[in-house]
């Protein structure tokens, strides 16, 4: 149990475009997800915390209107990188929480997002 | 300010044990996690300890001290599929991860 899957897996887009990643809850309720961000040799960076039905919390120096993040149900959190720009090229991870277990978060697979 | 403090790497020999060892300050604690990574995939979970002592999971076996602040992890019986990074978090008064650099571990044949 407790899988979250993420997709896609990887994607290549050019400069100026927008990218939307989807994240999954596959067998639970995931009352809050999160989303990470890390560089390579770096570790996990947390941009945003986001809860079924209400607007994300973002980090400082995480730009929202940059990163959208929506989670529109209990199940299914997405985040779009508008307008990407090759600093933007990282791999980009969600995890989800439960009620039951509010201790632990579960992971996606990651996206690995190129901006060329 | 809250911290998280781990080694950046260490290198170990397969078939011997190794301790990685983690400190940390935070606002509130409300458990300390260990994840492992492997390069360009996501963490997979290890251990969760929230009372102080040693939690034994196979191979794998994590202990805290809440009074000092301290946590390890020890693998026993290295495999060379056991190089990969190791990340050490802290849940604080709000449940959120406070998330330490990583441990890079390097086995060596």
């Amino acid at each position: 149990g407790a899988v979250v899957s993420q997709h896609p897996s990887r994607v290549i887009c050019k400069s100026g475009t927008s990218v939307k990643i989807e994240c999954r809850s596959l067998d639970f309720q995931a009352t809050t997800m999160f989303w990470y961000r890390q560089f390579p040799k770096q570790s996990l960076m947390l941009m945003a915390t986001s809860n079924e039905g209400s607007k994300a919390t973002y980090e400082q120096g995480v730009e929202k209107d940059k990163f959208l993040i929506n989670h529109a149900s209990l199940t299914l959190s997405t985040l779009t990188v508008t307008s990407a720009h090759p600093e933007d090229s990282s791999f980009y991870i969600c995890s989800a929480r439960t009620v039951a277990r509010d201790y632990e978060q579960y992971f996606g697979p990651g996206t690995r997002l190129t901006v060329t | 300010g809250q911290n998280i403090d781990q080694p950046t790497e260490m290198t170990a020999t397969e078939g011997a044990i190794v301790q990685i060892n983690c400190t940390y300050q935070t606002s509130g604690f409300n458990g300390l996690f260990w994840y492992q990574q492997h390069a360009g995939e996501a963490p997979t979970f290890l251990s969760y300890n929230v009372l102080d002592g040693l939690e034994e999971k196979g191979r794998f076996s994590s202990f805290l001290s809440r009074s000092k602040g301290y946590s390890y992890l020890l693998l026993k019986e290295l495999q060379m599929k056991d190089s990969a990074s190791y990340l050490c978090a802290v849940a604080d008064s709000n449940y959120q991860l406070i998330w330490g650099a990583g441990t890079k571990l390097i086995i060596k044949p």
